[in-house]
Order: structure tokens, then C-alpha cells, then sequence
């Protein structure tokens, strides 16, 4: 069984909409994290989180905003579509954020911007 | 700052030909964590090799690595390709300063054909 679900696993938006991507983890980690892989680019850091507070924050864009109402909880929501945001996006975790840590990944969402 | 390199772009290899994969690494750590993490089509990226004590190698699934500080680096090997060793490949490293974040390499495209 999956130990980090992601929801939807799909999505297609409209440019202007918002949408928010669901992460759960099970694995009793400590540390969250998003990641964003277009087409073609390799996988891009954007969040980090720790005991439910932002660590690091990569992008450059106030329209991606994590959001963590559990330890084991880490969405991303995005507001204001583009197309240039349609990707696959991974949260993962890892027992602590430190320099031991091994990342787990989610299946991620794919997320198409019309 | 901090910063891993590897080998870019597509990699493509015979079958039962050896495989290496370069990745080098930049950082203020006296103790550096390397990792390779490998991508299959329509999967999650899942670790394949964290790095050990400098000039010790470490093997998984037929691959090896071998940190070596002298010259930064954390190569990915194998004697033999396999058609399902076809897949992305990250080098990852850690960051310095306070707010650790696991940084990729641009990833390694490998293609394994008969």
C-alpha cells in the first residue's frame, strides 16, 4: 500500500482557477515536501516543511501556497492557473530534515492547465 | 551555494554494456549524503544508492557508487545493462546552512536497447 497518497492522481484546470493537491503521508515522518517536474525539466525543489513549519520556500511565485493542518498533511494550492504550471507535482517526505534524510515520494498529480 | 551535477540529458547503452553515470558535488560539508534516486516511467522516484564513508562503495540492485571526497564525487555504475534498467536517474545531494533541502541534479536519461 502507498505509504504518501497524493490526490487527484489527474487533474486538468482552466487557466485562472485554482486548484488544491491533497498529500497524506503514513510513514511517521517529520518533514514534507514539494516537487514539480515539467516536461522535459527535472525534478525542481519548491517547499520544505518540518513539524508543520516552512523551511524553504523555492518558488518564486506567491501563487503556490503549502498549506499543513496535520504533521502527516501537506497540500499545495495554487491559485491564478497557467498553462506554463501544467506538471507532475511530488510531495515527499523524510523521517527529519537533515543531511541523513532519505526522501520518499508520492505517485504524484499530474496537473494540465488549459 | 551548495549544488550537484550530473551527467545531462539521455544515455543510451546496449544492452549488457556497463553503465556510468557521473555525478559530481559542491558543498561546505565536511561530511556530504549523496544519493541516486531512479525514475521509472509512470512511477515515483524511489532511492537506489545512498552514499556511505568516503572511499566505501555501496551496492543495490547491481549498482555501485562510491563516494569519493577527494574529488567530490558519486558516480552511478554498473557492470551490465539491462532493458529495465531503462529510466531517469537523479544524483541528489544535501544543502548547507540552517534550512536543509535535498537538491537534484537535472537527471540522467538512460535508454537500455537491445
Amino acid at each position: 500500500d502507498p505509504k504518501i497518497i497524493q490526490k487527484p492522481k489527474y487533474l486538468v484546470a482552466v487557466t485562472g482557477s485554482e486548484k488544491i493537491l491533497i498529500c497524506e503521508q503514513y510513514l511517521g515522518h517529520n518533514a514534507m515536501y514539494w516537487y514539480r517536474q515539467s516536461a522535459k525539466k527535472p525534478l525542481e525543489f519548491m517547499f520544505s516543511y518540518s513539524y508543520q513549519k516552512l523551511m524553504d520556500n523555492q518558488t518564486a511565485s506567491s501563487r503556490f501556497q503549502p498549506q499543513s493542518s496535520k504533521k502527516n498533511h501537506l497540500d499545495l494550492q495554487i491559485t491564478a492557473l497557467k498553462p506554463d504550471d501544467s506538471a507532475t507535482y511530488f510531495c515527499a517526505s523524510s523521517q527529519d530534515l537533515g543531511v541523513t534524510g532519505q526522501l520518499y515520494f508520492g505517485e504524484g498529480s499530474k496537473l494540465t492547465v488549459l | 551555494g551548495d549544488s550537484v551535477t550530473q551527467t545531462e540529458g539521455l544515455v543510451t547503452l546496449t544492452e549488457g554494456l556497463p553503465v556510468m553515470l557521473n555525478c559530481t558535488y559542491q558543498t561546505i560539508y565536511s561530511n556530504p549524503f549523496l544519493f541516486w534516486y531512479v525514475h521509472y516511467l509512470n512511477e515515483s522516484p524511489r532511492l537506489l544508492l545512498k552514499s556511505s564513508t568516503d572511499n566505501k562503495r555501496t551496492e543495490h540492485q547491481g549498482f555501485h557508487a562510491t563516494l569519493h571526497k577527494s574529488s567530490s564525487s558519486f558516480h552511478l555504475q554498473k557492470s551490465s545493462a539491462q532493458l529495465s534498467d531503462s529510466a531517469l536517474y537523479y544524483c541528489a545531494g544535501l544543502t548547507s546552512g540552517g534550512n536543509y533541502k535535498p537538491t537534484f541534479g537535472k537527471g540522467t536519461s538512460l535508454v537500455v536497447h537491445p
